[in-house]
């Protein structure tokens, strides 16, 4: 069984679209994130979200934005796609206890922006 | 404001020892850890140090110095599967992840 499970692994489309990358995960964790994997291959948080709270990292464009219908899912919109969101986007979900940070990864999203 | 610095790329013969650096800035401190990356997947949890020390688990080890703001990885007896990017993590004064560049390993033959 997949722990964390994220869709489409693999998604091309034109600028100006809008499209979405959908996570599960079955750890029973309380809180999930969204990370974005650049070419230089630095991982930036985007969000982390529990059911308490939602983080943002104030450089992320309000174009993206994470939507939770409950703490198994986390899924991530994105309006009007830019060439610069070009990256592997990963789905995480770790304990609610902040003191381990061990994250599990999804397997990733490919978004090519053309 | 934090930063990290590790080797960018490192190469290693299989069956031999090979250490990871990482040195890092930071004005508040809650733990350092290190991800390995193999080429298209996932980044998997390896270790977690909070306290000076050394932690051994396996073939990998993992070291950190708090007063130094240095950690590194060790890894014995390499195999080829041990490929990949290793990158290290550093968890601020507000438990947020601050990751590395990583650093690419080679292993040959």
């Amino acid at each position: 069984d997949t722990a964390v499970s994220q869709t489409p692994k693999y998604l091309v489309t034109q600028m100006g679209n809008d499209k979405s990358i959908k996570c599960e995960q079955n750890l029973g964790h309380d809180t999930m994130y969204w990370y974005k994997q650049d070419s230089k291959k630095f991982l930036k948080i985007m969000f982390s979200y529990n059911n308490k709270e939602l983080i943002i990292n104030e450089t992320v464009p309000n174009r993206f934005s994470p939507k939770s219908p409950d703490k198994a899912h986390l899924n991530l919109h994105i309006n009007s796609l830019e060439l610069g969101d070009s990256a592997v986007y990963f789905c995480a979900s770790s304990q609610a206890d902040r003191h381990t940070g061990e994250l599990f990864f999804g397997e990733g999203s490919r978004l090519t922006v053309l | 404001g934090q930063n990290i610095d590790q080797p960018t790329e490192m190469t290693a013969t299989e069956g031999a020892i090979v250490q990871i650096n990482c040195t890092y800035q930071t004005s508040g401190f809650n733990g350092l850890f290190w991800y390995q990356q193999h080429a298209g997947e996932a980044p998997t949890f390896l270790s977690y140090n909070v306290l000076d020390g050394l932690e051994e688990k396996g073939r990998f080890s993992s070291f950190l110095s708090r007063s130094k703001g240095y950690s590194y990885l060790l890894l014995k007896e390499l195999q080829m599967k041990d490929s990949a990017s290793y990158l290290c993590v550093l968890m601020d004064s507000n438990y947020q992840l601050i990751w590395g560049a990583g650093t690419k390993l080679i292993i040959k033959p």
